[in-house]
């Protein structure tokens, strides 16, 4: 199925760096999303981006909107041990609610304090 | 429940054999998603549903797969004559229609096919 280019793959770092990661796509998408996953759970939203050029923040990460509404990028700051995870970018290609989400292979972060 | 709930939460099963995995999405969620995760993989759409129209089965990778949605609730994927390349984490989300697009996913079954 469709899926999105994401990088790294994985990210090993000491706590207290920044982090840094993006998506790109071939197809243009009308929403971005950034997800967490936990082991052993399911995703959960971190930030949804909704118009191209936004930038947006949620404590300590920020996302970013691509003006060619073809990439996103994710940026982790000062990173704490919790932050450990997968980490997944979403496009959503359709302008309807209703359209699947396509999903990222995911960047694995891992946190060494 | 509060959340998404799936469930078996973990299913080995034999080469060959069916299964089904359930998906009990959070009350009054008319849309919900299967996906299915393997191992360092991102996530891959398999079916959507919404409320009554016709499932987008668009995602589903061959005819072994389906899906129903009784009642615009619970939700059952079924594999049949499973393969080991369907050993995978399968995840169900749901989310309400027009609530932009905050979808929330469920734990996940985890079918291994030995």
């Amino acid at each position: 199925g469709q899926q999105l280019n994401q990088s790294p793959q994985s990210m090993f770092i000491q706590e207290g760096e920044d982090v840094s990661m993006n998506c790109t796509s071939s197809s243009i998408f009308n929403t971005w999303l950034w997800y967490k996953q936990d082991p052993g759970e399911g995703p959960v939203l971190l930030i949804a981006l909704y118009k191209a050029g936004e930038l947006t923040s949620n404590g300590r990460l920020t996302a970013q909107f691509g003006i060619t509404r073809k990439d996103s990028f994710l940026n982790i700051s000062a990173s704490i041990p919790s932050d450990v995870g997968i980490y997944f970018c979403a496009g959503q290609l359709g302008a309807q609610a209703g359209t699947a989400l396509i999903f990222g292979k995911g960047t694995t972060l891992s946190v060494s304090s | 429940g509060a959340g998404v709930s799936q469930s078996p939460s973990n299913k080995v099963t034999e080469k060959g054999k069916d299964v089904e995995l359930r998906c009990d999405p959070i009350s009054g969620h008319t849309a919900l998603y299967w996906y299915r995760q393997s191992l360092g993989q991102g996530l891959e759409f398999l079916i959507y549903f919404q409320g009554n129209s016709a499932p987008d089965k668009s995602g589903l990778p061959s005819d072994r797969f389906s899906a129903e949605r009784t009642g615009g609730s619970v939700s059952t994927l079924t594999i049949q004559r499973t393969q080991q390349e369907d050993s995978a984490v399968y995840l169900c989300a749901t989310k309400e229609f027009l609530s932009g697009n905050t979808i929330y996913f469920g734990e996940g079954s985890w079918l291994t096919v030995v």
